[in-house]
């Protein structure tokens, strides 16, 4: 089974700061990587995802999500976070229809 | 297009009462999902649907839990009798099988509170 790693529980930055989340993935084969946003009180809203068309993901509100093969790593990436960007980051891989997640990163945005 | 659509949004019971949670899909999504999230956690499968068949229910606890999705389209989730574990966020997710990769949409979820 595939399992990820989300490195941080909490991240805190800066207004305007960048934005690094951390994922890892294990997998043998290439595999179809997500990543999604969990406001309060609401459901997951998916942010952005790799099909291996690209390696560098750009997905809403800014964000985007590089995939490194040889680092089995797929982080997410936004150059300067705005306060609305406060909330749960979940990374997800796909096998099929299985959905294996993360345990979340919170991210904090400091004024 | 409207999205996953959950009721109730919250739920408060004691425990060992039943209690039952409701799950719209996107229209024409033929994959249904019911996760599990605890607090802190990424959400856990609990089972999935293909049309109206369970093909994977593998982390249902079945003493406690069901499910059904009759006609293929909005699917219950059923507890009965709550514990105060249970205390939770269910979420429900659609997907279209046919095309890789399988994207899911979540609804809001429904927050349940066993006292």
């Amino acid at each position: 089974a595939q399992s990820v790693t989300q490195l941080g529980s909490h991240v805190s930055v800066s207004e305007g700061a960048l934005v690094l989340l951390r994922c890892n993935y294990s997998s043998s084969v290439p595999p179809y990587l997500f990543w999604y946003v969990q406001y309060p009180n609401q459901g997951l809203q998916l942010l952005l995802k790799y099909t291996s068309a690209a390696t560098l993901v750009k997905g809403i509100n800014g964000f985007e999500a590089e995939f490194k093969k040889s680092e089995t790593s797929f982080h997410l990436t936004k150059p300067s976070a705005h306060m609305s960007d406060a909330a749960e980051y979940f990374c997800a891989v796909s096998e099929g229809n299985q959905f294996y997640f993360g345990t979340g990163t919170s991210l904090t945005v400091i004024p | 297009e409207a999205g996953v659509v959950q009721s109730p949004r919250y739920k408060i019971i004691e425990k060992k009462q039943p209690v039952a949670f409701w799950c719209n899909p996107i229209s024409g999504h033929n994959t249904l999902y019911w996760y599990l999230q605890n607090l802190g956690q990424g959400p856990e499968l609990l089972i999935r649907y293909e049309n109206e068949e369970a093909v994977d229910d593998s982390q249902l606890p079945k003493d406690r839990f069901s499910a059904e999705r009759l006609k293929g389209v909005d699917s219950t989730l059923k507890i009965q009798p709550a514990e105060l574990g249970d205390s939770a966020v269910y979420l429900c997710a659609s997907s279209s099988s046919g095309t890789l990769p399988d994207t899911q949409y979540f609804g809001p979820g429904t927050r349940l509170t066993v006292l």
